[in-house]
């Protein structure tokens, strides 16, 4: 049972561009978002996330949406630079469980010159 | 100054030997896990330590055991390796009750 899905294998976006990565959960208990990006050869970083009370979080080019009616959030990089070029997975959690993501399969994101 | 670093990057090994992965953080964290990362790329939580106690076990083979000396480290050793075992292995921690989790360059463990 797959509760974090990542339904784009990848995408490739011109730079300066927006990308926009999506992720679906199906587990309503869900109460925390992160987003995590991963180099090759290198473990996942964290990136940002967002709580179930909020519908939208923004840190930098980087922002994360929320719709909790829909199980679904989105990342979105604008301007997306060449060294965005990574995966990027989603990840949810209890809050009262810290510490227990669930992670999706992740997206690999290529932005081209 | 590597804040969760693993030991050994890579690891090739024949079928029916038992091997260790270490990890060690030094980020003061209480939490330490252990993921796999198998060919279809998902990340799947296996043990999570908080402060020498086992918090998490998920659905992981007995062959797989973790040990935990200190808050610092978190070491996985797993018996008679079977094929099925080659993967990615990343070792994270995170503080007390903190979601976000910073993860280690991970282990490649290649079962021949």
């Amino acid at each position: 049972d797959q509760q974090v899905k990542q339904n784009s294998p990848s995408l490739s976006v011109q730079e300066g561009r927006i990308s926009i990565l999506n992720c679906d959960y199906t587990n309503s208990m869900f109460d925390y978002f992160l987003w995590y990006k991963k180099y090759p050869a290198e473990g996942p970083t964290f990136l940002i996330s967002i709580s179930s009370i909020k519908d939208k979080n923004e840190d930098g080019r980087f922002t994360v949406f929320l719709n909790k009616s829909a199980k679904h959030l989105s990342l979105h990089i604008v301007p997306s630079q060449p060294g965005d070029s990574a995966v990027y997975f989603c990840a949810a959690s209890v809050v009262t469980n810290a510490g227990k993501s669930t992670f999706g399969d992740g997206t690999t994101l290529t932005v081209k010159p | 100054d590597t804040a969760v670093s693993q030991t050994p990057k890579y690891l090739v090994t024949q079928m029916g030997n038992d091997k260790s992965i270490k990890c060690e953080q030094n980020l003061g964290h209480d939490t330490m896990y252990w993921y796999k990362q198998d060919s279809k790329k998902f990340l799947k939580i296996m043990f999570s330590y908080n402060n020498k106690e086992l918090i998490i076990n998920e659905t992981v083979p007995n062959r797989f055991s973790p040990k935990s000396p200190d808050k610092a480290h978190l070491n996985l050793h797993i018996n008679s390796l079977e094929l099925g075992d080659s993967a990615v292995y990343f070792c994270a921690s995170s503080p007390l009750s903190i979601n976000e989790q910073f993860f280690g360059p991970g282990t490649r463990l290649t079962v021949l």
